[in-house]
C-alpha cells in the first residue's frame, strides 16, 4: 500500500497561471479531503468528499475547485493562482465519513506551492 | 461554532523533561478528539484519540484524556526524547454536523534538546 500520495512535491507559479495538484489513495477510502496549511493558522479545510461525484465546500474553498471521478482521485485545481495561495496542501482520506464515530484520517506528505 | 485553541509555542524543553501541551475545545455535541504530529518534511500522523468523555487516549508514551467538564484534552508525556520534536495538532471531529471534517488548533512546535 502506497497510502496517499500527492504530486509534485514543490511547485512555483506565477500570478494568474493555473494548475492542478494530484492526489490518490489506495486504501478504497470513500471519504478524502483538502487542507492548506500557513504559518500560525494550523490547517483548514479546502474542499471534501464522501464518494465519487460527491464534493463540498469546506472552510476556505475560494479560488480552488475540485472533482472526485473516481474513488482513488480527488484532484485540486486552481484557476488563477495569486500570491495569498501560497501553501502547503495537504490530501487526507478516511474510509466513510459517518460509518462510526471515529475514523482515522490518513494524511499525505504535502505540495509545498509558491506564488509570485 | 467548533473550534480547537492550544498553546501557543514554540516549546523547548531537555531530554527526559516532562511535556504538556494545553488543548481545550468547543464543540455542539459529543466530538471526537485527536492529537496529530508532524515531524519536519513530512504530513500529518495520527497519534491518539478519545472518542467520548473519560477516555484516555495513549501511544509512544504520549497521553491525553478527554474532560467533557473542562472541554479539555492535553498532551502530556512524562520523558520527552530528541525523536518528539515535532510539530503537535489537537483537532476535533463533529461527525454530527461537519460530515467528520477535523478543525484543527494551530498547532504547538516541540523542541526537545540532548
Amino acid at each position: 500500500n502506497a497510502g496517499v500520495t500527492q504530486t509534485p512535491k514543490f511547485q512555483v507559479l506565477k500570478t494568474g497561471q493555473s494548475m492542478t495538484l494530484q492526489c490518490a489513495q489506495d486504501m478504497n477510502h470513500e471519504y478524502m479531503s483538502w487542507y492548506r496549511q500557513d504559518p500560525g493558522m494550523g490547517l483548514r479545510l479546502i474542499h471534501y468528499s464522501v464518494g465519487a461525484g460527491i464534493t463540498d465546500q469546506g472552510e476556505v474553498p475560494n479560488g480552488y475547485n475540485v472533482s472526485r471521478s473516481t474513488t482513488e482521485d480527488f484532484p485540486l485545481r486552481l484557476l488563477s493562482a495569486a500570491p495569498s495561495q501560497t501553501s502547503v496542501y495537504f490530501c487526507a482520506s478516511s474510509y466513510s465519513s459517518l460509518a462510526e464515530k471515529y475514523n482515522e484520517q490518513f494524511f499525505g506528505p504535502g505540495t509545498r506551492l509558491t506564488v509570485l | 461554532g467548533n473550534s480547537v485553541t492550544q498553546m501557543e509555542g514554540p516549546v523547548t524543553l531537555s531530554e527526559e523533561a516532562f511535556l504538556t501541551i494545553n488543548c481545550t475545545y468547543t464543540a455542539t455535541g459529543y466530538p471526537s478528539l485527536f492529537w496529530y504530529v508532524q515531524y519536519p518534511g513530512e504530513g500529518l500522523q495520527l497519534l491518539l484519540k478519545a472518542t467520548k468523555a473519560d477516555d484516555k487516549g495513549s501511544n509512544k508514551g504520549f497521553e491525553a484524556t478527554y474532560r467533557k467538564e473542562t472541554t479539555s484534552f492535553h498532551l502530556e508525556k512524562g520523558s520527552v526524547q530528541v525523536s518528539d520534536s515535532a510539530v503537535y495538532f489537537c483537532a476535533l471531529s463533529d461527525f454530527g454536523g461537519s460530515q467528520g471534517n477535523l478543525i484543527f488548533g494551530k498547532g504547538t512546535k516541540l523542541s526537545v534538546k540532548p
